[in-house]
This record gives structure tokens, sequence and C-alpha cells, in this order.
């Protein structure tokens, strides 16, 4: 049973560039959510899918970032025109929603690092 | 507001050691889960052990024990006999019924170092 893999591991870009990460979860995970983490902190809730749907999103997420799960399989998170501030680990985690949700373990990728120069 | 608080930033044991992590959380909800993950280097956040808010039982699973208590509003997790490989970053989050996609609310952390 392989694990949540995420895509790349390490990001490089220039201030304004778009970039893009992947995120595979563990399978017939029916939930994924995007997490990120600055240094010192823990994560933070970014937004979360059920099966192909985005549920939610938090007030963290700008309008220049854009989640997408096609087909409730692989997630991408684009953020666009990146900003110095939005260096930090972007991580991904998946559960299989059931019953209570609340309850639900979230397995988590070793996530990307993003690096904004 | 639901938050959780891990006031130890760091913490520097000797190998054998026993060390205890604590974690004080909030919550207005009657329903709720606490977790611990461990963060080693590597990246990637390893579940170590979910609590739902009606069992009190304290849990021990080799080295490691956890101890609940709701008066307090605790989650502490203790480690016995600590190992050179316990080293890493554990968060304690929790989750809510109530709180739509119940995502996870972290702690900041506590980094633990052991030496030999």
């Amino acid at each position: 049973d392989t694990g949540v893999s995420q895509n790349p591991r390490h990001k490089i870009t220039k201030r304004g560039q778009n970039v893009t990460f992947r995120c595979d979860p563990i399978s017939e995970h029916n939930r994924l959510y995007w997490y990120r983490q600055t240094l010192g902190q823990g994560p933070e809730f970014l937004t979360y899918f059920q099966n192909e749907a985005q549920l939610e999103k938090s007030r963290l997420l700008s309008d220049r970032f854009s989640a997408e799960r096609p087909k409730g399989s692989f997630s991408t998170l684009e953020i666009q025109r990146t900003e110095q501030g939005d260096s930090a680990m972007y991580l991904c985690a998946s559960s299989l929603a059931r019953g209570g949700l609340a309850k639900n373990i979230q397995y988590f990728g070793a996530g990307t690092r993003l690096s904004v120069l | 507001a639901q938050k959780v608080t891990q006031a130890q930033t760091e913490i520097s044991v000797v190998e054998k050691e026993d060390v205890t992590l604590d974690c004080v959380y909030e919550t207005r909800d009657t329903t709720y889960y606490l977790f611990w993950y461990k963060q080693p280097p590597s990246g990637e956040l390893v579940f170590l052990i979910r609590r739902n808010s009606f069992d009190e039982q304290n849990e021990i699973s080799g080295r490691y024990s956890w101890n609940f208590q709701k008066s307090t509003s605790s989650f502490n997790f203790t480690i016995t006999a600590s190992q050179v490989v316990d080293s890493a970053v554990y968060f304690c989050a929790l989750s809510e019924e109530r709180q739509a996609g119940t995502a996870l609310i972290f702690g900041k952390g506590t980094t633990l170092s052991v030496s030999s």
C-alpha cells in the first residue's frame, strides 16, 4: 500500500512565476486535503476535496491559488504570480471518510518545499 | 475558537531519558478527536495516535504513552527510554465534528532532540 506521493519535492521559482504541485493520494481515499506549513509552525489548512468536489477553502487561500482534483484521483495545486510570502512547505493528506468524519485519520505526503526568490 | 497549544518549543534529552510533550487544546464541541503526528527531517507527517473525546483511557504503545485529561483539556505524550531515532518535531492536532471538512488544527509543534 503506497502512501501519499507529492511532486516535486522542491521547487525554486522567481517572484511572479506560476507553479504547480501534484499530489497522488492513497488509492481509494476519497478525501484529499492541502495544508501549508511555514518554518516553526504547524500545518495550516488550505482546502479539501471529497472525491472531485472542492468543498471548502480557507481564508488563507487567496485568489492566486487554485486546486483541482479531476476524476477524484490526483490533485494539483497551482499558485499564480508567486510572491515571496508563498515560500513554505505545501503538504497533501488523504483519508477514507466514512461515518463520523472528524475521526478519519489523515495520512500525509512528504510535501513540496517552495522557495520564491 | 478551536486552538491547540504546545508550549514547549524545543526539548533536548539524552538517550534513555523519559520525556513528556505537552498539549493543551480549546474547543466548544462535545465531540472531537485528538491526534499526535511525528515529523522527521524528511518532512512527512507520520500518524501516531487518535483519541476521541469520550474515551479518557490512557494508552500505551511500546515506548509511547498518552495521557488524555478532559478536566484540564490536555493530551500529553510521553516517550519512555528515548532513542536517537525519536528526534523529530511532534505535533498535536484537533479535529471537530461540526467543523466543515474536519480539517486538522495543529499546534506549533515541539522539536525533540535526543543525543547519544
